[in-house]
């Protein structure tokens, strides 16, 4: 089965860019979404098709896509931006989405 | 405005079966570029995905919990609805529906992931 590795967590001091990575095999050749997820609330799409932003989200929000590594990137984070963040691909040769572990994003 | 609401027990007992339903509004699920998701996250854990639904009936499901999920629609209703048998403790997790949102070129299908979703419901299992 497919699987996405995503680092536990990520600091960040306010103002900075913070990179979120999530790893597979090949994975630039799938398509990578991106979900922001604050305490107690429901996931919320911030990046989907590798770069793409949805209508509302912020130009901080980024993402890249090659070889076997995508990335989240986020300029001038702010104290609101301080969330878990996962990455998700659809495994076309199996049939079934694969979610990564999660990236616990800290504003210091 | 879109909207998925999902609803169901609270709590099961171990070895029942749980049925969810996640009730959609702001759009229609005889559309064929939108499907409807289920996704779970047991408490401090990970976000973990269970099965999918299209307008053509097409299904797939999580490959660990295959065997145990059944998903289906009633477009007439606009409800999409998950049953898991075999309960157990650690199928404990919020449970989620989630729209799909994909494009459609030359008869493939392009997922553009999930784009919205419910609140959320929370199930326990437990005796």
């Amino acid at each position: 089965s497919y699987v996405l590795t995503q680092p536990p967590s990520v600091s960040v001091a306010p103002g900075k860019t913070a990179r979120i990575t999530c790893g597979g095999n090949n994975i630039g050749s799938k398509s990578v979404h991106w979900y922001q997820q604050k305490p107690g609330q429901a996931p919320v799409l911030v990046i989907y098709y590798d770069s793409d932003r949805p209508s509302g989200i912020p130009e901080r929000f980024s993402g890249s896509n090659s070889g076997n590594t995508a990335t989240l990137t986020i300029s001038r984070v702010e104290a609101g931006d301080e969330a878990d963040y996962y990455c998700q691909v659809w495994d076309s040769s199996s049939d079934y989405w694969v979610f990564g572990g999660g990236t616990k994003l800290t504003v210091l | 405005q879109v909207t998925l609401k999902e609803s169901g027990p609270v709590l099961v007992k171990p070895t029942e079966t749980l049925t969810l339903t996640c009730t959609v509004s702001g759009f229609s699920l005889s559309n064929a570029r939108m499907g409807v998701s289920w996704i779970r996250q047991p408490p401090g854990k990970a976000l973990e995905w269970l099965a999918h639904i299209f307008s053509n009936d097409e299904k797939s499901y999580s490959t660990s919990l295959k065997s145990r999920l059944t998903i289906s629609k009633d477009t007439s209703k606009s409800q999409v609805v998950l049953t898991m048998t075999n309960m157990d403790p650690v199928d404990t997790a919020t449970y989620y529906c989630a729209r799909i949102a994909v494009d459609i070129v030359a008869g493939i299908r392009y997922y553009y992931g999930m784009d919205v979703w419910g609140q959320g419901t929370t199930v326990t299992v437990s005796s």
